[in-house]
């Protein structure tokens, strides 16, 4: 299968600081990517669709000026959490979506598991 | 996105087959049908998709009635680490966006 990588796997930050988190297809090309999160003993929400040098599309009740999402090649998709509260504490995962004569999936990295004080 | 129903949770044994059924009445036309696995604190993994009938590769089969209302991954042979959460999703390929439900906890106990 296609491979997704994430960076930084664990990050903690203080109240009000800006974290940023690389999502990347390693050996493909991904035009669209999403992101999800994920609260303990919860299940994934999407977050928002990020699409290769377009405006991500974000989903209802998701912040866009909060959470700052950069499509700027076919391999790398990053999350911005913009001045983060501990509310915003949460695993992270990316998935990048993949096309194939016969099937279309989307393979998820291994998610960012973001602390703030 | 149609919804999908699936248990919550199963309890299994080392060496068994397990079946986890989801349901999904409100499947389109064009959605595909995928399984995902997911350990703690991991991205979910890829396990199988479909689309009708049987698929089957190395890790699962999934099994689709003619009706495709529902859908049932099959794990043979569980080991103690087939313990994971299996979520069913099913999207539609030119909007390929996924929802998650809750997903069945599978416990395989030795």
């Amino acid at each position: 299968g296609a491979v997704v990588s994430q960076h930084p796997s664990w990050v903690i930050c203080k109240s009000g600081t800006s974290v940023k988190i690389e999502c990347r297809s390693l050996d493909f090309q991904a035009t669209t990517m999403f992101w999800y999160r994920q609260f303990p003993k919860q299940s994934l929400m999407l977050m928002a669709t990020s699409n290769e040098g377009s405006k991500a599309t974000y989903e209802q009740g998701v912040e866009k000026d909060k959470f700052l999402i950069n499509h700027a090649s076919l391999t790398l998709s990053t999350l911005t959490v913009t001045s983060a509260h501990p509310e915003d504490s949460s695993f992270y995962i990316c998935s990048a979506r993949v096309r194939r004569v016969t099937q279309e999936t989307q393979y998820f990295g291994p998610g960012t598991r973001l602390l703030v004080l | 996105l149609a919804k999908t129903t699936q248990p919550i949770s199963m309890d299994s044994y080392e060496g068994q087959e397990v079946n986890i059924t989801c349901s999904h009445n409100n499947i389109a036309t064009n959605d595909y049908i995928t399984w995902y696995q997911q350990f703690p604190s991991q991205g979910p993994r890829f396990i199988i998709q479909g689309y009708k009938t049987k698929v089957t590769n190395e890790v699962a089969s999934l099994f689709i009635p003619a009706d495709r209302k529902s859908s049932t991954l099959s794990l043979p042979r569980v080991s103690l680490s087939d313990t994971a959460v299996y979520y069913c999703l099913v999207g539609e390929e030119d909007d390929y966006k996924l929802s998650f439900g809750a997903g069945t906890t599978v416990t395989v106990r030795a």
